[in-house]
């Protein structure tokens, strides 16, 4: 058990829908970010949000958005879903950005498939 | 640029054996963090190991260790006495300081299956 709890788990959208996953941290970690992976493949950054501003983001299109509430937990939106979106999408969360050994926890990831 | 290289897409190994997953890296930048997590079939990526650039000693969790050979970038995971739930995907992680963000450079993976 990491304390990163995802939401919903599995999900099937329409080509051209919108969707938005839902992450709340481990307690006490203000920095979360997301990743999306393809199948078989490695996870991809995709951004991160650190006290409520995003701070760092991978090469996705602008269609990926985020938020980061006071809680600290997140919500990642896709617009426009295309077929290549049909990935696992995992939240991480650390404490504050303390050096590159600062430990990062993931959850179980939300299975999302556009059809 | 950077780049996390794993080369053995499966490797099987006996229960109770020893085991190594090979794992490469490439920058340029001297302060990285490299970490190695396990995703079992139900997606989550639970984190093993950490192994900082400036580090003299090879980290080691319990039946994990690390591998560190720095003038080689390599990072290679052992894990002693395996046990069937060590089943799973493994991957290789890094994390550059100068990002300034948490953003880890994953590998490709490796599926490990433990034979009874």
């Amino acid at each position: 058990e990491t304390g990163v709890t995802q939401s919903p788990t599995h999900l099937i959208k329409t080509r051209g829908q919108q969707v938005t996953l839902r992450c709340s941290s481990q307690s006490g970690h203000n920095t979360v970010s997301w990743y999306q992976q393809a199948l078989g493949q490695g996870p991809q950054f995709i951004f991160q949000y650190y006290r409520e501003e995003e701070n760092g983001r991978g090469n996705f299109p602008p269609r990926f958005s985020g938020l980061q509430f006071p809680n600290y937990s997140s919500e990642l939106n896709v617009n426009a879903l295309e077929l290549d979106d049909s990935a696992l999408y995992l939240c991480a969360s650390s404490l504050e950005l303390t050096g590159p050994g600062n430990t990062i926890y993931f959850g179980e990831g939300s299975w999302l498939t556009v059809v | 640029a950077q780049k996390i290289t794993q080369t053995q897409p499966g490797m099987f190994v006996q229960e109770k054996e020893a085991v190594t997953l090979d794992c490469t890296y490439d920058t340029s930048d001297p302060s990285y963090g490299l970490f190695w997590y396990k995703q079992p079939s139900s997606g989550e990526m639970i984190f093993l190991i950490y192994q900082g650039s400036y580090d003299q000693q090879n980290a080691t969790e319990g039946r994990y260790s690390l591998n560190f050979q720095k003038a080689r970038k390599s990072a290679n995971l052992v894990i002693s006495a395996s046990q069937l739930g060590d089943s799973a995907m493994y991957f290789c992680a890094m994390r550059l300081w100068e990002t300034g963000a948490n953003n880890l450079f994953f590998g490709t993976g490796t599926r490990l299956t433990v034979i009874p």
